[in-house]
C-alpha cells in the first residue's frame, strides 16, 4: 500500500527558512513524479511544486519561485522542499502528492496523498 | 496563466443527484480530475482524466466532459459525501492549477 509521510514543518518567522520532507512506501519511487501542494487555513488547494521521476526536472508555482527549491533522493524514497524567505501568506497545511507517471506533463495529477504537515509562518 | 472556476457551494437531499461544474478555456485541449476533501483529511482522487474513476471510488461518482466544462457527478447523493470538491488540470508545461473548490452540502 503506498504511503506518503511528511515532516518538518513548523513555526518559523517571517524572512525564514525551512525544510520539509515526504518519506515514501509501498511503491517504486523513482518510477512517479512527486509534487507539493499546499492549503492556507480554510482556504482552497494550491499546487506548489514538482519534480519529475528521475530528479531532472522540476517546476514552481509563480507565488513560489525563486524561493521554494524542490529535490528528491531516489535511494531514500524521499523528496524534500527547501523553503526560503517565508511570507506569512506561506501559512499551510503543506501536502505530499504522487504523480502516476515519471514525467510531468498535459496529464498530471496527484493520485496519492499524505496527510500534510503544518507550516506557519508568524513573529 | 489560465483558470478553473467552480460554483462555491451546492446543496443537494440525499439521494438526489449533484453536479459541479468546474470551467477554464484549457479544458478544450487539457484533462480535468477531481478531488475529494472532507473536514480535517488530506484530498482523494475520485476522477481522473474527465471521466476515469480510480479502484475503491464507488460508481455513483462519475465525471463529464463538454467543451470548457467539466462536470462532477454524484448519483444517489450519501450524507458522507458531503465534503469539499476540487477540479484539477495541467499545462504541457508542467504548470499545475486547481479550481477554487465546491462545499457540498447534504441537506
Amino acid at each position: 500500500e503506498e504511503q506518503l509521510l511528511e515532516s518538518g514543518g513548523g513555526l518559523v518567522q517571517p524572512g525564514g527558512s525551512l525544510r520539509l520532507s515526504c518519506e515514501a512506501s509501498g511503491f517504486i519511487f523513482s518510477d512517479y513524479a512527486m509534487s507539493w501542494v499546499r492549503q492556507a487555513p480554510g482556504k482552497g488547494l494550491e499546487w506548489v511544486s514538482s519534480i519529475s521521476g528521475s530528479g531532472g526536472k522540476s517546476y514552481f508555482a509563480d507565488s513560489v519561485k525563486g524561493r521554494f527549491t524542490i529535490s528528491r533522493n531516489n535511494s531514500k524514497n524521499t523528496v524534500e522542499l527547501q523553503m526560503n524567505s517565508l511570507r506569512i501568506e506561506d501559512t499551510a497545511a503543506y501536502f505530499c502528492a504522487q504523480v502516476p507517471t515519471p514525467i510531468l506533463g498535459s496529464i498530471t495529477y496527484f493520485q496519492h496523498w499524505g496527510q500534510g504537515t503544518l507550516v506557519i509562518v508568524s513573529s | 496563466s489560465y483558470e478553473l472556476t467552480q460554483p462555491p457551494s451546492v446543496s443537494v437531499s440525499p439521494g438526489q443527484t449533484a453536479r459541479i461544474t468546474c470551467s477554464g478555456d484549457a479544458l478544450s485541449k487539457a484533462y480535468a480530475h477531481w478531488y475529494q476533501q472532507k473536514a480535517g483529511q488530506a484530498p482523494l482522487l475520485i476522477i481522473y482524466k474527465d471521466t476515469e474513476r480510480p479502484s475503491g471510488i464507488p460508481g455513483r461518482f462519475s465525471g463529464y466532459s463538454s467543451g470548457t466544462t467539466v462536470t462532477l457527478i454524484i448519483s444517489g447523493v450519501q450524507a458522507e459525501d458531503e465534503a469539499d470538491y476540487y477540479c484539477q488540470s495541467a499545462e504541457s508545461s508542467g504548470i499545475l492549477i486547481f479550481g477554487g473548490g465546491t462545499k457540498l452540502t447534504v441537506l
